[in-house]
């Protein structure tokens, strides 16, 4: 069963505008949550996380936000730019810091950013 | 500069074969990682270890295995390769640092048993 959902399979944003790409999930024992970003034929690189003990953390234009009594939280791009074009994958794990830092990843939202 | 190296990239292999897919890293780290990827669906992890002469399986079942004699080392084999075992495989390493665990991911190998 999945941990973490992201319902959105596609999302087309124009340029210069918001992306809200969405993510939920079941496991309350989640700790953090990270989000990471692939190109095709490219493995996934770590875009932003947040850890359980926040419901905000901004880095640029990217921002996630965490919303633990819905178990949802989304990212947002602003200004979105083609380059963001990419799929999103949203990943939580229940081990901070633990012996074990395995992540559970959701089935990830393309980005499709046009001009 | 990426720190942490799969090969082959790409593989197209026949149906009975024994292959195996490489994963090394540069950073000394202890955890790594081996999950699959088909096309539309979330990375689901096959293999973990932590550290040298550890292994474990995941969470989704798998006819691969893998050995982690050297720390820097991570291969994954598979005996007999069939049409099933078609999919993306991403290693991956990680240490805890500043508050979060950092993973890197290598490039992936797209592997297509025909």
């Amino acid at each position: 069963d999945q941990q973490v959902k992201q319902n959105s399979p596609s999302l087309s944003v124009q340029e210069g505008r918001i992306s809200i790409l969405n993510c939920d999930y079941t496991n309350s024992m989640f700790d953090y949550f990270l989000w990471y970003k692939k190109y095709p034929a490219e493995g996934p690189t770590f875009l932003i996380s947040i850890s359980s003990i926040k419901d905000k953390n901004e880095d640029g234009r990217f921002t996630v936000f965490l919303n633990k009594s819905a178990k949802h939280l989304s990212l947002h791009i602003v200004p979105s730019q083609p380059g963001d074009s990419a799929v999103y994958f949203c990943a939580a794990s229940p081990d901070r810091g633990s012996t074990l830092g395995r992540l559970y990843f959701g089935r990830g939202t393309q980005l499709t950013v046009w001009p | 500069e990426a720190d942490i190296y799969q090969t082959p990239r790409y593989l197209v292999i026949g149906t009975g074969k024994k292959i195996t897919l490489e994963c090394s890293q540069t950073m000394g780290h202890d955890k790594m990682y081996w999950y699959q990827q088909d096309p539309g669906m979330e990375l689901h992890l096959i293999h973990y270890s932590y550290g040298v002469n550890s292994t474990e399986k995941g969470d989704l079942s798998s006819e691969s295995t893998v050995s982690r004699i050297r720390t820097e080392h991570f291969p994954l084999t598979l005996e007999s390769a069939r049409p099933s075992h078609t999919s993306q495989y991403l290693c991956a390493s990680s240490e805890w640092g500043r508050g979060v665990e950092d993973y890197t991911f290598g490039s992936g190998t797209r592997l297509t048993v025909v």
